[in-house]
């Protein structure tokens, strides 16, 4: 069965810290891996993806995620944190093959940056 | 680019009636549109895929008839709730996937019904 973790329902960091959430997926063959972001009463904004090439991948507002194939990770960092990165955020896989059209979504985890 | 809008952002309905919310690509073709379905604290649960001209696939579990899609051209996708129940009350996003982005999905805002 397909499957993504997020192992954590929340994180909290200090503003100006480097932060990490983590994802970590279970599908068949080499998956498409995605980030979002979700703001109260919004809907999901694209951060960044990973379909192949370098493992580091980066994306909007200064995130970035690294793939990791033999751990089947791909956890979300930021090396300095904002008070307004403070949202939800999702990790997301598309299986290759006949569910290519298909995301699977984490549980989500709320990011909480402190002044 | 790759915008996607819905209207009605919120909608509050009394119980047995129906309400229709739509789900726009503002600057791109989309093919595809998924239709979500977001409870408090909680992930995303797919309902169902729509291509354009054909009929939707719906997730096990989904009611079909209770909740009809619609995606009559490739930049509008509708999901209608019939006699919606206090239960149907939830947050609905929309997602689509276009032509010349074909891997990534991008999401409407979302639209909170409320069935009293």
């Amino acid at each position: 069965a397909q499957s993504v973790a997020q192992p954590e329902d929340q994180v909290n960091v200090a503003e100006g810290n480097p932060l990490t959430v983590k994802c970590t997926y279970s599908v068949s063959g080499n998956p498409y891996l995605f980030w979002y972001v979700q703001y109260p009463n919004r809907g999901l904004q694209f951060l960044l993806k990973y379909i192949t090439g370098d493992n580091l991948v980066k994306g909007s507002y200064g995130f970035e995620a690294e793939f990791n194939k033999s751990q089947t990770s791909f956890h979300l960092k930021k090396p300095s944190a904002l008070v307004s990165d403070s949202a939800l955020y999702f990790c997301a896989v598309r299986p290759a093959g006949s569910n290519f059209n298909k995301f699977y979504f984490g549980s989500g985890t709320k990011l909480n940056v402190k002044p | 680019g790759a915008v996607v809008s819905q209207h009605p952002s919120r909608v509050i309905c009394k119980s047995g009636t129906s309400v229709k919310i739509e789900c726009r690509s503002l600057d791109f073709q989309a093919t595809t549109m998924f239709w979500y379905r977001q409870f408090p604290k909680q992930s995303l649960m797919l309902m169902a895929t729509s291509n354009e001209g054909s009929k939707a696939t719906y997730e096990q579990g989904v009611e079909k008839d209770k909740f009809l899609i619609n995606h009559a051209s490739l930049t509008l996708s509708t999901l209608t709730v019939t006699s919606a129940h206090p239960e149907d009350s939830s947050f609905y996003i929309c997602s689509a996937r276009g032509q010349g982005y074909t891997d990534t999905q991008y999401f409407g805002p979302g639209t909170r019904l409320t069935v009293l």
